[in-house]
């Protein structure tokens, strides 16, 4: 697999629920950070963890960081429908300059009301 | 809130044309990047640029394609002569120095559609 692949590519669950979307990656990283694109826009940055952290909350999201297994997970508690949409890992190799971001595939992600 | 803003939404071109992409990053931000994502692919890295200059591209960003920071507001992505698989979505992001750089804005995007 590639830098920043996440499972599963598509998830449906209904509006309430919890859902759960991981990301695996290969190489060694600074930082890794989740994005959301609604259909046809742009990104939006959601969260970032550094190499060092293991948790970190903001809001309905919580991520967690598994450094030795090259693994996060994104989870998005008492799901809405607004939160139709795809969500994309993107790992950072780097704390200083610029800073390209390596993306996954993707989760799309539906709720149904 | 301050945006990133990307135009145009649509451009569609002959195979062979060349188009300029433009985009006004946040004011106070100085890291510019391009991304692109074909249709149903991964969004790809393409080339980041500080200090009016590149820092890094990717083997995507070939000798067909150029960046420019023309004057303090605009920055510019350029493909001297578009080919059918340079269709795709270019997002331009943008980001700020310190702590807070790892952070990329991004624009709407601008779908361009190579004929």
């Amino acid at each position: 697999s590639q830098q920043g692949e996440e499972d599963p590519q598509a998830l449906s669950i209904q509006e309430g629920e919890n859902a759960t979307m991981n990301c695996s990656y290969k190489t060694s990283i600074n930082n890794l950070q989740w994005y959301r694109q609604n259909s046809g826009r742009g990104l939006v940055h959601l969260i970032l963890i550094r190499s060092n952290e293991r948790e970190k909350h903001s809001g309905r999201l919580r991520v967690t960081l598994d450094t030795s297994k090259k693994s996060s997970s994104l989870l998005i508690t008492a799901s809405r429908a607004a939160d139709t949409a795809s969500y994309f890992c993107a790992t950072g190799d780097t704390g200083g300059g610029a800073q390209k971001l390596v993306f996954g595939q993707g989760t799309r992600l539906t709720i149904n009301p | 809130e301050p945006e990133v803003t990307q135009t145009p939404s649509h451009q569609v071109t002959q195979m062979g044309q060349e188009v300029i992409l433009r985009c006004v990053p946040i004011s106070n931000h100085l890291y510019f990047y391009w991304y692109r994502q074909i249709l149903g692919q991964k969004v790809e890295f393409l080339v980041s640029f500080y200090n009016n200059e590149i820092s890094e591209k990717s083997e995507i960003f070939d000798d067909q394609f150029s960046v420019e920071r023309p004057d303090g507001s605009n920055f510019t992505l350029k493909i001297r002569s578009t080919k059918l698989e340079d269709s795709a979505m270019y997002f331009c992001a943008s980001s700020v120095q310190g702590e807070a750089k790892n952070i990329q804005y991004f624009g709407a995007g601008t779908r361009l559609s190579v004929l």
